[in-house]
């Protein structure tokens, strides 16, 4: 069966530094993977979407970046945190034309 | 410019009573529709979806309907239980055309459930 895993569950961060998430996933090949951002009353906003590795596409200007080395990793980094990056973190995959499966999600606090 | 909406931040029923949970989309290339629930501090969950192809899908307590010409879904949930308390969040995408399917989501409503 397909896992996807997914840390730290927490994190707290001064602002300037530096960030890494990771994301990976068992169980499946070639996924479509996913870094969602969970803002206070904004709902679930698209980040970042890989097709592929080395493959990113950014849905929104922001300070983030994400990479994609391997092909069920998925990592989402940042050279300088802002206070504004502060949210809720979440990585999923999904296969075409199949609903996308969630990790548990890492709550950044930017201080 | 918001593709999916989900007016309602927040809906407060009766144990026992029904749930109705709503969705509105402008995407009319959207053909394929999910209902997520999310716990706080946790990864949304896939609870159930629909194809436009289809005006209804139901699993269990669970029944999604779909109107194309409005532009609207809506997920109702009978009986509603206390356990149901989290927030839904309404997802579309667009399956064919060469897109590769990624899910736009709306902002999410917060079913309380009362016992």
């Amino acid at each position: 069966s397909q896992t996807i895993h997914q840390w730290p569950a927490t994190l707290v961060q001064p602002v300037g530094s530096p960030l890494s998430l990771e994301c990976t996933v068992e169980g499946t090949s070639n996924p479509n993977l996913y870094w969602y951002r969970q803002a206070a009353g904004r709902g679930l906003q698209l980040l970042f979407y890989s097709v592929g590795i080395g493959q990113i596409s950014s849905e929104v200007p922001q300070n983030l970046s994400a990479s994609r080395p391997q092909d069920r990793q998925f990592i989402l980094s940042s050279k300088k945190l802002l206070l504004s990056d502060s949210g809720f973190y979440l990585c999923a995959w999904s296969v075409l034309r199949s609903e996308a499966f969630f990790g548990q999600g890492t709550r950044l606090t930017v201080v | 410019d918001q593709q999916v909406k989900q007016n309602s931040p927040s809906l407060s029923v009766q144990e026992g009573r029904i749930s109705i949970l709503n969705c509105d989309y402008t995407n009319s290339m959207f053909d394929y529709f999910l209902w997520y629930k999310k716990y706080p501090a946790e990864g949304p969950t896939f609870l159930i979806s629909i194809s436009s192809i289809k005006d209804k899908n139901e699993d269990g307590r669970f029944t999604v309907f779909l109107n194309k010409s409005a532009k609207h879904l809506s997920l109702h949930i009978v009986p509603s239980q206390p356990g149901d308390s989290a927030v839904y969040f309404c997802a579309a995408r667009r399956v064919y055309g060469g897109s590769q399917g990624n899910l736009i989501f709306g902002k999410g409503t917060k079913l309380s459930v009362k016992p």
